[in-house]
């Protein structure tokens, strides 16, 4: 089946990490993706990771997979209030299709 | 243009009235994809584009929506007699359609149905 499912809320301290999980359901996923949305835009991907991959880190961003768990988690080091939006977690489905958690809202306070 | 870009931005209509929603994909770019995002809720698929063709439209809720793609680039997304069910922000995205190839995303259109 297809069903990424994700924490609904974050709420962390300014200067602090981040770390957002998801969990999928199709083990032959290729690739999984972050994206971020910000009020009133559209979907920016932040990062993605093939599943032959265990780590994946981008500047501020450390992904983890756990393939066996298909656990996926995403790690912001030092969140900026700029951090603050909606992050998905997103498994490829086949070819072409991106199945898409609904979406985990983080907060970040000074 | 640099991204994927949709119009309108905002749609406000009346129960009943059919509505046409625009998708202009990045350049080259040969896939497309419509997304629907309700409130709370995560993406929900309906229809991908290869080209002008779309082999997938499992997505799609019900007949009074329709989609076209023409030249390989702009698509349009119909929903005919509207519902306030609807209400929703309608996401374009568009991806080189290679394996692992990541989706691009428009800003949306939020089509609210009064």
């Amino acid at each position: 089946g297809e069903d990424v499912e994700q924490s609904l809320f974050l709420s962390v301290r300014e200067g602090d990490s981040s770390v957002i999980n998801c969990t999928y359901t199709d083990s032959s996923s290729t690739y999984l993706y972050w994206y971020k949305q910000e009020p009133g835009a559209g979907l920016q991907l932040l990062t993605y990771i093939f599943s032959n991959m265990d780590m994946k880190q981008d500047q501020r961003l450390t992904v983890l997979l756990n393939k066996k768990d298909k656990h996926l988690s995403l790690r912001i080091a030092d969140t900026q209030t700029g951090d603050s939006a909606i992050y998905f977690c997103a498994e490829s489905i086949g070819d072409y299709k991106l199945s898409f958690g609904a979406g985990t809202t983080v907060t970040v306070r000074a | 243009g640099a991204g994927v870009s949709q119009s309108p931005s905002n749609k406000v209509t009346e129960k009943g009235k059919d509505v046409e929603l625009r998708c202009d994909p990045i350049s080259g770019h040969t896939a497309l994809y419509w997304y629907r995002q309700s409130l709370g809720q995560g993406l929900e698929f309906l229809i991908y584009f290869q080209g002008n063709s779309a082999p997938d439209k499992s997505g799609l809720p019900s007949d009074r929506f329709s989609a076209e793609r023409t030249g390989g680039s702009v698509s349009t997304l119909t929903i005919q007699r509207t519902q306030q069910e609807d209400s929703a922000v309608y996401l374009c995205a568009s991806s080189l359609a290679k394996g692992g190839s990541p989706l691009h995303f428009g800003n949306g259109t939020r089509l609210t149905v009064t």
